[in-house]
């Protein structure tokens, strides 16, 4: 069946450098895609989204790309710092409000 | 986390016995969804409501039933818990039109 996953499950990464998470999605039908950062013990929190109609967008040291052609999504986080810590998951959703996750990635890093 | 409450957070029981875990908003959003989190699987989504009384089945729905009585209360309940059960349990909430959820603590449970 059509699921979202994440390319790797585990990234270290230097404090300072700049992290690349990766997410393959397989449901051409979604229209809409969102990441979240996990810490430990507690729920997963909205980082950032986009929209199938974008290609990139920005916020705060945190990149989301979208590859429709080959249904990748990645987040780039930039100076990576030791509270980036976490599980971060990709969110895909075909426009009925239920979301659909991959498995995760959980970043560490060092310092 | 945003208005969400989980209750209890913890819970440890035997299999065989009925477990009902509550999720509490103050947001007065229409949608509500409980998803279970296991390592290797991400979250799944086990039942969702769109409005009281609306409910439906997610992916993972099995052993598992839902009521939804009052806007601000979604409850999860397994009514012979199992062994494979066990799993951190998330409330999440959102509106029509809001796309994106807001995720309460999280309930632990484990079945023995």
């Amino acid at each position: 069946g059509e699921s979202v996953g994440l390319h790797l499950p585990t990234l270290s990464v230097q404090e300072g450098d700049n992290s690349i998470i990766n997410c393959a999605y397989s449901n051409s039908a979604s229209d809409y895609f969102i990441w979240y950062k996990q810490e430990s013990g507690k729920g997963p929190q909205f980082i950032i989204d986009i929209r199938s109609n974008m290609d990139k967008r920005q916020g705060q040291r945190v990149t989301v790309l979208l590859n429709k052609t080959v249904k990748h999504l990645s987040l780039q986080i930039a100076a990576t710092q030791p509270g980036d810590s976490a599980v971060y998951f990709c969110a895909e959703t075909p426009n009925d409000y239920k979301l659909s996750f991959g498995a995760g990635t959980t970043v560490t890093v060092r310092a | 986390d945003a208005g969400i409450t989980q209750s209890p957070r913890h819970k440890v029981t035997e299999t065989g016995t009925p477990v009902t875990l509550r999720c509490h908003q103050t947001e007065n959003h229409r949608y509500m969804y409980w998803y279970r989190q296991d390592p290797g699987h991400g979250l799944r989504l086990i039942h969702y409501s769109y409005g009281v009384k609306d409910t439906d089945k997610g992916e993972v729905s099995d052993g598992y039933s839902v009521s939804r009585s009052k806007t601000e209360d979604f409850l999860l309940t397994l009514e012979s818990a199992t062994s494979s059960q066990t799993s951190v349990y998330f409330c999440a909430i959102t509106d029509p039109g809001a796309n994106v959820l807001t995720f309460g603590a999280g309930s632990r449970l484990t079945v023995l």
